[in-house]
């Protein structure tokens, strides 16, 4: 059964920098084809995907905040961590990891976490 | 960026009747090099997580009741629910995964009228 929960901190200020964690079971980072992905949503607006890491390290990033962005993996601690710097309060959003499953060419998420929170405010 | 845009933005229909989802990409999601839409389809519940109910555009999900299913190829792609339930009460979205960044669309809300 493959889980995902994401942590971190539920509010930051701004120009601060965000770290957050997926934290997983049931799977593997280190399986041919498997992924962890990052995906936001405004409270009340649509889903924006962020970035994604792949078994193999590759690591793929929204262009409009790649400046931004930086996606890493502990393959030892089943983890993913995403990290976000120069926060603004148009980036409060409920932050979601999700598992991208090693279908070729698949970039869709069978599996998402629950979410958390993050407000931006000083 | 492809833009994928939804219709309608809400949706009200009776429980037991047909309930129809546009998604329009702005540019083909069609790979002809293996014929596959990358279009996927999520419904939301308040308070949770997207569910993964269709990829490639026309193949549900294991778990995912037969009453969903999706259609479409190109740039035109439909979520129907041939039988509205109770529990379909949510939002919908498409995402294409043909090109980087991987977009979403504004969502459908479905209420039951």
């Amino acid at each position: 059964q493959i889980t995902l929960k994401e942590s971190g901190p539920t509010l930051v200020k701004p120009t601060q920098t965000l770290t957050l964690t997926c934290t997983f079971s049931g799977f593997s980072l280190s399986t041919s084809g498997v992924g962890v992905g990052w995906i936001r949503q405004p409270p009340g607006k649509a889903l924006e995907w962020l970035a994604l890491i792949y078994w193999d390290d590759d690591k793929r990033y929204s262009p409009s905040l790649k400046s931004r962005l930086t996606i890493t993996k502990d393959t030892s601690k089943n983890q993913v961590v995403l990290t976000m710097t120069n926060m603004d309060p148009v980036d409060t959003a409920t932050y979601y990891c999700a598992h991208r499953r090693s279908d070729s060419g698949a970039r869709y998420f069978d599996l998402w976490g629950r979410g958390t929170l993050v407000t931006v405010s000083s | 960026d492809i833009v994928m845009t939804q219709s309608p933005e809400s949706l009200t229909v009776s429980l037991g009747e047909r309930a129809t989802i546009n998604c329009k990409s702005s540019q083909s999601i069609l790979n002809s090099s293996n014929n596959k839409n990358y279009l996927a389809w999520y419904q939301q519940k308040p308070g949770q997580p997207p569910k993964l109910l269709i990829y490639w555009a026309s193949t549900r999900e294991s778990g995912v009741p037969d009453r969903f299913s999706g259609s479409g190829s190109g740039t035109d792609f439909t979520l129907t629910i041939s039988s509205l339930q109770a529990e379909d009460v949510a939002v919908y979205y498409c995402q294409q995964y043909y090109s980087i960044p991987y977009t979403f669309g504004q969502g459908t809300n479905l209420e039951i009228k």
